[in-house]
């Protein structure tokens, strides 16, 4: 069964220090790979996604995210945070099958960032 | 251009009530989703429909029904309510594209049950 890790469930940082989450798949098919970002009482919202092509993908609000196929990974990093990058961020795995396409979310990590 | 409507965004529910969760789109958009999210435990896929009148299973299916009957609608049913369906409820949709999907969410639905 795919399974979709983001290994730390917490993260504290001060403002402008730099952020790496980690996220990690099973599916050794193809995927397509997203992250998203909840603002405390918010909807989710796309950060970045990758489908194919440069595996260095930029996104919203200064983040990225590097695919890395050999380790079956996805971290998502930003090189100095501020206050409102508080929120939560969720990796997300697309398997590409042929009887059909499912998406299933990493568990969360929680960022505060320290004014 | 609304995109994805849920309703309602908040309700408490007594042990063993029904109710219907509202979820609509008007993004003309193929698959619609059903997740719940619990806190710590990211999100959890309900159900799931590719199109009109095709549904299906997702992560953790019982105590939930869905309907698909138009493209635009997506219901999600609870029939007898229990404590465990406590969680915020987010209805999703998404374009299929060879290149793949991104998924648009809804407001979600705050749900307590008592």
């Amino acid at each position: 069964a795919q399974s979709v890790s983001q290994h730390n469930h917490h993260v504290i940082l001060s403002e402008a220090a730099s952020l790496e989450l980690g996220c990690n798949y099973s599916y050794g098919g193809t995927v397509n790979l997203f992250w998203y970002v909840q603002y405390p009482g918010q909807h989710l919202q796309l950060l970045l996604k990758y489908f194919s092509g440069d595996p260095l993908v930029k996104g919203i609000k200064g983040f990225e995210a590097e695919f890395i196929k050999s380790k079956f990974s996805f971290n998502l990093r930003k090189p100095s945070v501020q206050w409102s990058d508080t929120a939560e961020y969720f990796c997300a795995v697309n398997e590409i099958r042929a009887a059909g396409n499912k998406l299933t979310f990493g568990g969360g990590t929680r960022v505060l960032v320290k004014p | 251009n609304a995109g994805v409507t849920q309703t309602p965004k908040f309700r408490i529910l007594k042990i063993g009530q029904s109710m219907t969760l509202q979820c609509t789109q008007d993004m003309n958009h193929n698959y619609m989703y059903w997740y719940r999210q619990d806190p710590g435990m990211g999100l959890k896929l309900i159900y799931y429909s590719v199109g009109a009148g095709i549904t299906d299973k997702g992560e953790v299916p019982n105590g939930y029904n869905v309907s698909r009957s138009t493209t635009e609608d997506f219901p999600l049913r609870l029939e007898l309510a229990a404590p465990s369906q406590t969680s915020v409820y987010f209805c999703a949709s998404s374009y299929w594209r060879i290149s793949g999907l991104s998924q648009h969410f809804g407001d979600g639905t705050r749900l307590s049950i008592l």
